[in-house]
């Protein structure tokens, strides 16, 4: 089992573009969760997804970000028209069922230039 | 407002020495917390979760309800053990709410 992935491991965007990151689940996990973290913080919970489904998406900002988990497919969070303040790491974890061990990605660096 | 807080940044030890990592929480239901360990140009993984009581690495973590807290000891520190470590909560049934970490710092 590979392990949750993430990719690309870092991405440098200029500001108005749009950022894609994608998650792949560790096998057998139908539950996504994303994180951001910012500098010198500690990890903040973003949106929780099951396939075709997002279940909680309390942590997302109202504008510009998007997240989606298809029936076939990674996870992918959406950033569009990206600004600075956007810079930070993004980490995606995988769960077999909810309220259960997740699992993280190696986490994917945003840059906004 | 539930909350996780990690009061040091930065924790530094001899090897040998004993650790102990802060963690306190917030939380007005019954609380599940784990303790998530990140090695250097590795992932984050976890360590321990509360409920199931045992030690990894020589690491054990026992959640005080009554001081709030659920913090990580060691009785004899390793090089092996430097790395950051973050407390985490459970909110809801899906969210794991964390702390800022502490990165422990092992001296030989």
């Amino acid at each position: 089992n590979a392990g949750v992935m993430q990719n690309p491991r870092h991405l440098v965007r200029r500001r108005g573009q749009e950022a894609r990151l994608r998650c792949s689940p560790m096998k057998g996990h139908s539950h996504v969760y994303w994180y951001r973290q910012l500098p010198e913080e500690g990890l903040k919970f973003m949106v929780y997804l099951q396939k075709e489904n997002i279940i909680d998406e309390s942590g997302m900002p109202k504008e510009r970000f998007s997240a989606e988990f298809p029936k076939e497919g990674p996870s992918i969070l959406r950033i569009q028209q990206v600004v600075r303040g956007d810079s930070a790491a993004y980490f995606c974890a995988s769960s077999p069922e909810p309220a259960n061990i997740q699992y993280f990605g190696a986490g994917t660096r945003l840059s906004v230039l | 407002a539930q909350r996780v807080t990690q009061p040091e940044k930065l924790l530094s030890v001899f090897k040998g020495a004993p650790v102990e990592l802060k963690c306190n929480y917030s939380y007005s239901g019954s609380p599940e917390l784990f303790w998530y360990v990140q090695y250097s140009r590795q992932r984050l993984q976890l360590l321990l979760r509360h409920i199931s009581r045992e030690s990894i690495k020589g690491f054990t973590a026992d959640l005080n309800k009554g001081e709030t807290s659920f913090h990580l000891k060691k009785p004899f520190a390793q090089e092996e053990d430097s790395a950051m470590y973050y407390c985490a909560l459970v909110y809801g049934t899906d969210k794991l709410i964390f702390g800022t970490g502490t990165r422990l710092q092992v001296f030989p």
